[in-house]
């Protein structure tokens, strides 16, 4: 099986435009998740879904949006992106939310804003 | 202050050595440890889940220790591989927490001939 997959691999993105990441798991995982990681710090939770249909705010939800119209896509949305949200981004999936749930991460996506 | 620090920040040994990484955590309150492996360029891999009641959890070469009484954790690699050359990260979450997952800044191990 595939897993997760991203899309794009990588992107150079100029200030102000927008762009959605794309992330699909074939493992009918009920929850999903969208980090960033940036060099130095911890991954960071931007957004969540606990199951199709409902999303949740992380950490670091500012400047992004997501939807979650089935259980096996998740997509990202930068609406006006800023040279902040330069990092990598990683997608991941779970059975369920919450509790030792094993959390399956995909190959991430690395954007740069200039 | 990160909640979760992990010591040492790099690491370089030799193929066939032992190693241990260590990880401190104030997150509370816990309730499972997670040690990743995050190659170049790739997502983090599980490799162990140790809830509160657990104090050992092996996956292969790696072991990993917790005591959940001085929130200290340790991944154990045995007879390293070049393959082992990664950042290992330790996760912790919180009971309750449902999808909140504090990241630990990882160890960079290096594994050389």
């Amino acid at each position: 099986t595939a897993g997760i997959t991203q899309a794009p691999t990588s992107q150079i993105l100029a200030a102000g435009r927008s762009m959605t990441l794309r992330c699909t798991q074939d493992m009918r995982h009920n929850a999903m998740y969208w980090y960033r990681q940036d060099l130095g710090l911890g991954l960071r939770l931007i957004h969540y879904s606990n199951t199709a249909g409902t999303t949740g705010k992380g950490e670091v939800p500012d400047g992004y949006s997501v939807s979650r119209a089935n259980t096996d896509d998740f997509p990202l949305t930068l609406a006006s992106a800023v040279p902040s949200q330069t990092s990598v981004y990683f997608c991941a999936s779970s059975e369920l939310a919450g509790g030792p749930n094993e959390q399956f991460f995909g190959p991430g996506t690395r954007l740069t804003v200039l | 202050k990160n909640q979760v620090e992990q010591s040492p920040q790099s690491l370089i040994i030799l193929e066939g050595k032992n190693c241990t990484l260590q990880c401190n955590y104030t997150v509370s309150p816990f309730s499972n440890l997670r040690w990743y492996k995050q190659d170049t360029g790739r997502g983090p891999v599980s490799l162990t889940i140790m809830t509160f009641s657990e104090n050992t959890k092996s996956n292969g070469r790696y072991t990993a220790t917790l005591d959940a009484d001085t929130k200290q954790s340790s991944l154990h690699i045995t007879a390293s591989q070049l393959s082992d050359s990664a950042s290992y990260i330790c996760v912790v979450s919180l009971t309750g927490g449902g999808n909140k997952l504090t990241f630990g800044t990882g160890t960079q191990l290096k594994v050389e001939l």
